[in-house]
Formats: C-alpha cells, sequence, structure tokens
C-alpha cells in the first residue's frame, strides 16, 4: 500500500528565506506526483507535476525533483514571501491507479514578514 | 477558462439525512474524482469517474455514491449522515484518465453534520 510522508508538518521561516519542503513516498512504481497548496478552509491550487520519467519540474520560484529510485520528492521555493504560507501537499498516482491521488499529510509553511 | 466549480459551498445537515453535493469540471475534462478532507485523515480519495463510469473507488461505506452525467458534470451523495461526515468535499478534474494529466481542484463544499 502506497504512503506518502511529508517532514515537518510545520515549517517558519524568515521572509527571503529560501524554502525545502520534503515528500516520501513508499512505493517507486508511480504515474505522476503533484505538488499543491492549499490555504484555510480553501481547495488546492495545482502548483507542478512531475511525470514519472522526469527529473524535475520547474515554475518561476518554484522548483521540484524527483527521485523515484529512493521514494523522494523535494520542493524548493526560491526567495519566499509572506504570500507563500500556506499549506504544500505532495501527492502520487500509484501505476494501474487511474486518477487516485495518495496524499501526504502537508506541511503547513509560516513566512514571517 | 473556468475552472472546477463545486455547489453548494456550505451545507448544515443534521444526523440521518442525505446530501447530495455536486461538481462541474473544467470545460472539456473527463474525469472527475472526488476527496474528502478532515483534519484527523487528511485528504482521502472516495472515487473516480470517467465517461459516465465509476473507474476507481476508495474504502467508504456503501453511503458514499456518486454520478457523472453526460456533460461531465458529477454528483456525489451520502446517505444516512453522520456526525464524523462533517468534512470539506473536494473535488478534482482531469482531461482523461489513467494518471498522467494534471488534476485541478474546485473549492470544495463545507459539509457540518450536527
Amino acid at each position: 500500500k502506497q504512503e506518502v510522508t511529508q517532514i515537518p508538518a510545520a515549517l517558519s521561516v524568515p521572509e527571503g528565506e529560501n524554502l525545502v519542503l520534503n515528500c516520501s513516498f513508499t512505493d517507486s512504481a508511480i504515474y505522476n506526483l503533484q505538488w499543491f497548496r492549499q490555504d484555510p478552509g480553501k481547495g488546492l491550487t495545482s502548483l507542478l507535476l512531475i511525470q514519472s520519467s522526469q527529473r524535475e519540474q520547474t515554475s518561476g520560484r518554484l522548483n521540484a525533483s524527483l527521485d523515484k529510485s529512493s521514494g523522494r520528492s523535494t520542493l524548493y521555493i526560491a526567495a519566499s514571501q509572506p504570500g507563500d504560507s500556506a499549506t504544500y501537499l505532495c501527492a502520487v498516482i500509484p501505476m494501474a491507479a487511474g486518477n487516485k491521488l495518495t496524499f501526504g499529510g502537508g506541511t503547513r509553511v509560516l513566512v514571517k514578514p | 477558462k473556468a475552472g472546477v466549480t463545486q455547489t453548494p459551498r456550505y451545507l448544515i445537515k443534521t444526523r440521518g439525512q442525505q446530501v447530495t453535493l455536486s461538481c462541474s469540471p473544467i470545460s472539456g475534462h473527463r474525469s472527475v474524482s472526488w476527496y474528502q478532507q478532515t483534519p484527523g485523515q487528511g485528504l482521502q480519495f472516495l472515487f473516480e469517474y470517467f465517461s459516465e463510469t465509476q473507474r476507481n473507488k476508495g474504502n467508504f461505506p456503501g453511503r458514499f455514491s456518486g454520478r457523472q452525467f453526460s456533460n461531465s458534470r458529477s454528483e456525489m451523495n451520502v446517505s444516512t449522515l453522520e456526525l464524523g461526515d462533517s468534512a470539506l468535499y473536494l473535488c478534482a478534474s482531469s482531461p482523461l484518465g489513467g494518471g498522467a494529466y494534471e488534476q485541478y481542484f474546485g473549492p470544495g463544499t463545507r459539509l457540518t453534520v450536527t
């Protein structure tokens, strides 16, 4: 059974510092991995999708890497801003699971001005 | 393009009642998935529909059901509500099934069962 873990559960950094968010999964047989952002009480906003054949994806200040063999992904957010404060969730789609996403518990980020 | 929409946004129901939630996917998307989010269990997969057929189902009791219409809009129904069904219900849409595409979520329906 696929399990996804995100450590730490919460993180606080001063504005301008780079953020490093970790995600690990137990079964490397995944189709892809997706990072999301969730603001309190809101839905999920897709940040990046990494296909299993890719090593990384970039979008603006965001960069996500994927090491399938070790079951790890890392989301880097450069030069953090207070507006980056949110919960960040990673999710994997196991092989042959259709569109079923298996989520980690999330990392709650606070960027202090 | 309009995003994923969910109605209603908030709902208060009493134990034993039933509820129907609606999800309209992004135009052209044919796959709709439903998730339950609670503080204790996090995000859990309920089911996925593609071309009006349920393709995948999570580990929820039979009180939770869904359907998809020919225009890809989807509804989920919860019968005989329990206090533990209080949660944020999210739906996600994707162009196709199979897991290869990015999924986009709606704003959710907050269900409170009293």
